[in-house]
């Protein structure tokens, strides 16, 4: 079946732009994460939602991010007034439950210039 | 606090050679302990993983022991090929959290044909 998916696989933005990332998760997944990985490094936790509802935010770098699950299914991760600093890999997971294997999509790569 | 220590790379080996790669953690406890593989363009994937002291976990000629003695997980081949070029990630769940994950900041291998 269908991995996860991630859109757009790559995104240049002027600072100080709001930028909008989005995570389609294996069907029927419950739980979804978002990391970020900078270069040379390992992926960061930023948030995690079971169904529609996030249960963990505390990875989140500062109140410019902002994620959300409305339905359940899809994901959005936005980034206010983008930084340079921003500029990293966002990767989106699933797994079936929360004790699960986490499948990883293949990121987006956001630079901020 | 917990952390993941990888041996750093790239390590570059020609094909058929012998591979390991250092995984050494910190942790409370014993937690699952994981492999995941990142191919050129691609997500995370994960490669292996082992839930508890002394379990072999294996997968695509891949093989990492659970040793609490030496906290370690190191990752081995007996005969690596090109296609296995990539970076790999040690990781485990954080103490407080069963899905924060815990990561390596992972090593790029190199496999000369």
């Amino acid at each position: 079946g269908a991995g996860v998916s991630q859109s757009p696989r790559y995104k240049v933005a002027k600072r100080g732009q709001d930028v909008a990332l989005r995570c389609d998760p294996i069907s029927g997944h419950v739980s979804l994460f978002w990391y970020q990985q900078a270069l040379g490094q390992g992926p960061e936790f930023l948030t995690y939602f079971q169904n529609e509802a996030q249960l963990d935010k505390s990875g989140l770098p500062s109140d410019r991010f902002f994620a959300e699950r409305p339905e359940g299914s899809v994901s959005t991760l936005k980034i206010q007034r983008t930084q340079q600093e921003d500029s990293a890999v966002y990767l989106c997971a699933s797994s079936l439950e929360i004790e699960e294997t986490q499948y990883f999509g293949p990121g987006t790569r956001l630079l901020v210039l | 606090g917990d952390s993941v220590t990888q041996m750093e790379g790239p390590v570059t080996l020609s094909e058929e050679a012998f591979l390991t790669i250092n995984c050494t953690y910190t942790a409370t406890g014993y937690p699952s302990l994981f492999w995941y593989v990142q191919y050129p363009g691609e997500g995370l994937q994960l490669l292996l993983k082992a839930t508890k002291a002394d379990d072999k976990g294996s997968n695509k000629g891949f093989e990492a022991t659970y040793r609490k003695e030496t906290t370690s997980f190191h990752l081995e081949k007996g005969s690596v090929q090109v296609s296995d070029s990539a970076v790999y990630f040690c990781a485990h769940p954080r103490r407080d959290s069963n899905y924060q994950l815990i990561w390596g900041a992972g090593t790029k291998l190199i496999i000369k044909p």
